[in-house]
């Protein structure tokens, strides 16, 4: 079955510090690839998306490319800020028409002033 | 904005009393909703799939008539918990999918007392 891997956070970095979170995966077909942000006592909020090979999604200053080869899809942002520190979370939904994702385990991200 | 809003934000009942939770998706139909439940620190679970007008498919291990789930509008999802428990006490998360991305409510905090 479909999986998503993440690595395991805590991250903790100063602020303006550069930021990878990594994240591969394992599907049929070809999955799009999201990455959802998770702020204490909140919902889950859609960061950034790509939906096919190459593809790089960006918001508020992340990227993230969808890798094939790699079956990779790394969250990255140059200068992270204090109020990025959430839980960023990795998610796939495969080609074959599912409406229910595949989440990794999330990875706590706590940023230092 | 908000494309999905779920009330209330944060509840707390007596042991043996049912809470409602709602689940809304704004301005756009949504015939499918999900609903989660997240322990602290941890991924979501999937604990059913909400379905317009039929009855909600629920995950393995999740109990039908402890966690009720109504669907009878396009715009409305409810979960009731009913006979709450302690062990209740979590995170609930609803979603939609619309426009090929799942859009998270806020979620509600349940405390059991």
């Amino acid at each position: 079955g479909d999986s998503v891997t993440q690595m395991e956070g805590p991250v903790t970095l100063s602020e303006e510090a550069f930021l990878t979170i990594n994240c591969t995966y394992t599907a049929t077909g070809y999955p799009s690839l999201f990455w959802y942000v998770q702020y204490p006592g909140e919902g889950l909020q859609l960061l950034l998306k790509a939906t096919k090979a190459d593809d790089k999604g960006s918001n508020k200053g992340f990227e993230a490319t969808y890798r094939k080869e790699t079956t990779s899809f790394h969250l990255e942002k140059g200068s992270v800020q204090v109020s990025d520190s959430a839980v960023y979370f990795c998610a796939l939904f495969s080609s074959g028409g599912s409406y229910i994702p595949t989440f990794g385990r999330g990875t706590s991200l706590i940023v230092h002033p | 904005g908000a494309v999905v809003s779920q009330h209330p934000s944060r509840v707390i009942c007596k042991s043996g009393t049912s809470v409602k939770i709602e689940c809304r998706s704004l301005d756009f139909q949504a015939t499918t909703m999900f609903w989660y439940r997240q322990f602290p620190k941890k991924s979501l679970m999937l604990m059913a799939t909400s379905n317009e007008g039929s009855k909600a498919t629920y995950e393995q291990g999740v109990e039908k008539d402890k966690f009720l789930i109504n669907h009878a509008s396009l715009t409305l999802s409810t979960l009731t918990v009913t006979s709450a428990h302690p062990e209740d006490s979590s995170f609930y998360i609803c979603s939609a999918w619309r426009e090929g991305s799942a859009f998270f409510g806020q979620g509600t905090r349940l405390t059991v007392v």
